[in-house]
């Protein structure tokens, strides 16, 4: 059963700590995209990858945030330092470039005090 | 920037009853997708549509892409309590040849009275 994996599922930190956040997209994909949902903003679009290069990340806090993909098989998203206002929802999706069908991971559930 | 009018925000149904939302844009896409998302959970894909006019069913959900290419919507026939969540749709251009991104609407919460 493919599907996207998302570590950690959950995550309480400290404001002014490092924030990794790591996605495993489904096998095959050529397209990884980063996004963050809050109940004020909903999903917003941080950063995508197409063959893991880096196509946009206009979304994205150049000043903390930074976004790469290693290998094919990981996408990770950095904050560092993180504030209180990174509390959020982040989801990792991928896709095939020649379909607009995204498939979700379940979440990092990310609070920073 | 590009964005997604999705309505209504809530809606509080019947069992039984029949359900409409919709999504319109400012702007022309290639791709309108339905999502729903179940708390704790990530977007679930329902419907994919690919041309306009295209009309697409999933068991009970039914979706149109508009003939203008500026709106969706989706219908849900004879809700059940499992239809309670938040569905979104997303529009997808393609500009300067690269893939687009994929632009959320802000949700539809949909609750059924048992």
């Amino acid at each position: 059963d493919a599907r996207v994996t998302q570590t950690p599922r959950h995550k309480v930190t400290e404001m002014g700590q490092e924030v990794t956040m790591r996605c495993q997209p489904i096998l095959g994909h050529n397209t990884v995209f980063w996004y963050r949902q809050t109940m004020m903003q909903g999903l917003e679009l941080l950063a995508y990858f197409r063959n893991r290069a880096p196509l946009d990340d206009s979304g994205m806090p150049k000043d903390r945030f930074s976004a790469e993909m290693p290998d094919a098989t990981l996408a990770t998203l950095k904050i560092q330092p993180s504030e209180p206002r990174d509390s959020a929802v982040y989801f990792c999706a991928s896709g095939l470039r020649q379909h607009g069908e995204l498939f979700f991971g379940e979440g990092s559930r990310l609070t920073v005090l | 920037g590009q964005q997604l009018n999705q309505s209504p925000q809530s809606m509080f149904i019947q069992e039984g009853e029949d359900v409409s939302m919709n999504c319109t844009s400012s702007s022309i896409f290639n791709t309108w997708l339905w999502y729903k998302q179940d708390p704790g959970e990530g977007p679930v894909l329902l419907i994919a549509l690919y041309k306009a006019g295209e009309l697409t069913s999933n068991g009970r959900l039914t979706a149109q892409f508009g003939i203008t290419r500026k709106d969706s919507f989706l219908n849900i026939s004879a809700s059940i309590p499992s239809d309670v969540g938040i569905y979104f749709c997303a529009g997808q251009g393609d500009y300067g040849g690269s893939q687009g991104n994929l632009i959320f609407g802000k949700g539809t919460k949909l609750s059924v009275k048992p």
